[in-house]
């Protein structure tokens, strides 16, 4: 099947970390993606991990991969704000033809309270 | 300027009307992605087109119609609306073929159908 799933709800104080979770489905893919949805906008890529790595750390965000469990995480660092957004994981079980299809998480609502 | 473009930006029909979406990207980009996020946030891929070939067709219905006529567009025609299609459709184009693919979105068109 192509379901990812995502917890829908999170919320943290500012300053805390976050960690937002994600089961996927296709080990086949390629890349796992973490994109963010401000309110009323379109979705932007935050950051990705390549499959055959475990970690990978950008600034605030790290993202671990646990490819036996098919369990993808997000970690916010100092969470603030401007982080409250809609956060949705992705996978691309077909990478490397003409067009990849991401298959998208269901979302998690990332709430931060100041 | 705008990299991925989409008119309108809301756009409110009665039932049973036909109406078009459109879309440009200005990245170069060969690839382009109509997708649907539903009042719940799912979002799912719907089509997909490859330097003006479609590439992915994701059993919409067929009174779903895109039109890519050049690689810079790709244009979304719905006929006979429906209450069901009402959603957030998000354009989006990527350059397959990088090493992580990035799919850039437009900032979506808001569909109310009464």
């Amino acid at each position: 099947g192509e379901d990812v799933e995502q917890s829908l709800f999170l919320s943290v104080r500012e300053g805390d970390s976050s960690v937002i979770n994600c089961t996927y489905t296709d080990s086949s893919s390629t890349y796992l993606y973490w994109y963010k949805q401000e309110p009323g906008a379109g979705l932007q890529l935050l950051t990705y991990i390549f499959s055959n790595m475990d970690m990978k750390q950008d600034q605030r965000l790290t993202v671990l991969l646990n490819k036996k469990d098919k369990h993808l995480s997000l970690r916010i660092a100092d969470t603030q704000t401007g982080d409250s957004a809609i956060y949705f994981c992705a996978e691309t079980p077909n990478y490397g033809g003409a067009t990849n299809k991401l298959i998208f998480g269901t979302g998690t609502l990332l709430a931060v309270q100041p | 300027d705008t990299a991925v473009s989409q008119t309108p930006k809301y756009l409110v029909t009665q039932m049973g009307n036909d109406k078009s979406i459109k879309c440009e990207q200005n990245l170069g980009h060969d690839t382009m992605y109509w997708y649907k996020q539903d009042s719940k946030k799912f979002l799912k891929i719907m089509f997909s087109y490859n330097n003006k070939e479609l590439i992915i067709n994701e059993t919409v219905p067929n009174r779903f119609s895109p039109k890519s006529p050049d690689k810079a567009h790709l244009n979304l025609h719905i006929n006979s609306l429906e209450l069901g299609d009402s959603a957030v459709y998000f354009c989006a184009s990527s350059l397959p073929g990088t090493s992580v693919d990035e799919q850039y979105f437009g900032p979506g068109t808001r569909l109310t159908v009464t």
